[in-house]
């Protein structure tokens, strides 16, 4: 079975672009979770859609935003980067409903914004 | 507020040195508690999950344990290979995974 597989795995950008990062979770699962790390915070939850409604949000600016597509794909947006947005972004999948089930992450996008 | 933390921050063993990584979290009614380990410049993969205090479970040299107020995780004469960052979590209210800062484990050979 594939594993989560997150585009691109790098990105620089410059402080004011925006930038959209790309999921694919494991197949069959439904829910795709959205994390930023740094090695200041830590990771820190963004969001997270199931059936491409979003269920929860993490404590983030609006510049954060996501959604899911029908085949359960994910994209997550970032507008007018900041240079405190560079960091390491996860996604992880989870084939379980409400009840909290295991996370499956993907390698990651490295975002430097300069 | 939900909270977990970790200690120690970095471990160093010698290989064959056995040692335990602790995970203390404040939540209100535990619904799992997660452990995953991390390598440099990759995801965290999913190691264990615990739900009730006295569980435990093992995979090779790695051993978890749950109480009502923390989780251990052994690791039994470890091996270079076992050098990664080890993360715990717990599920919050609203139920995204509340992450502990991690474990640096190195194992020297």
């Amino acid at each position: 079975k594939a594993g989560v597989t997150q585009t691109p795995r790098y990105l620089i950008k410059t402080r004011g672009q925006q930038v959209t990062l790309s999921c694919s979770p494991i197949s069959g699962h439904r829910s795709v979770s959205w994390y930023q790390q740094t090695p200041g915070q830590g990771l820190q939850f963004l969001f997270e859609y199931f059936s491409e409604t979003q269920r929860n949000k993490g404590n983030f600016p609006g510049r954060f935003s996501g959604r899911q597509f029908s085949n359960s794909r994910s994209e997550m947006n970032v507008s007018t980067l900041e240079l405190g947005d560079s960091a390491l972004y996860l996604c992880a999948s989870s084939g379980s409903g409400r009840e909290a089930s295991p996370l499956h992450f993907g390698n990651g996008t490295r975002l430097t914004v300069t | 507020e939900d909270q977990v933390t970790q200690s120690p921050e970095a471990l160093r063993l010698q290989e064959g040195e056995s040692s335990s990584l602790n995970c203390s979290y404040t939540v209100s009614g535990l619904r799992g508690l997660f452990w995953y380990r991390q390598d440099p410049g990759k995801g965290p993969e999913f190691l264990f999950t615990l739900y009730s205090a006295g569980e435990e479970k093992e995979k090779e040299r790695l051993k978890a344990t749950l109480t009502k107020k923390e989780s251990f995780l052994h690791i039994t004469a470890p091996k270079p290979e076992d050098s990664a960052t080890y993360l715990c979590a717990v599920p919050a209210d609203n139920n995204d995974m509340r992450f502990g800062a991690g474990t640096r484990l190195t194992v020297k050979p």
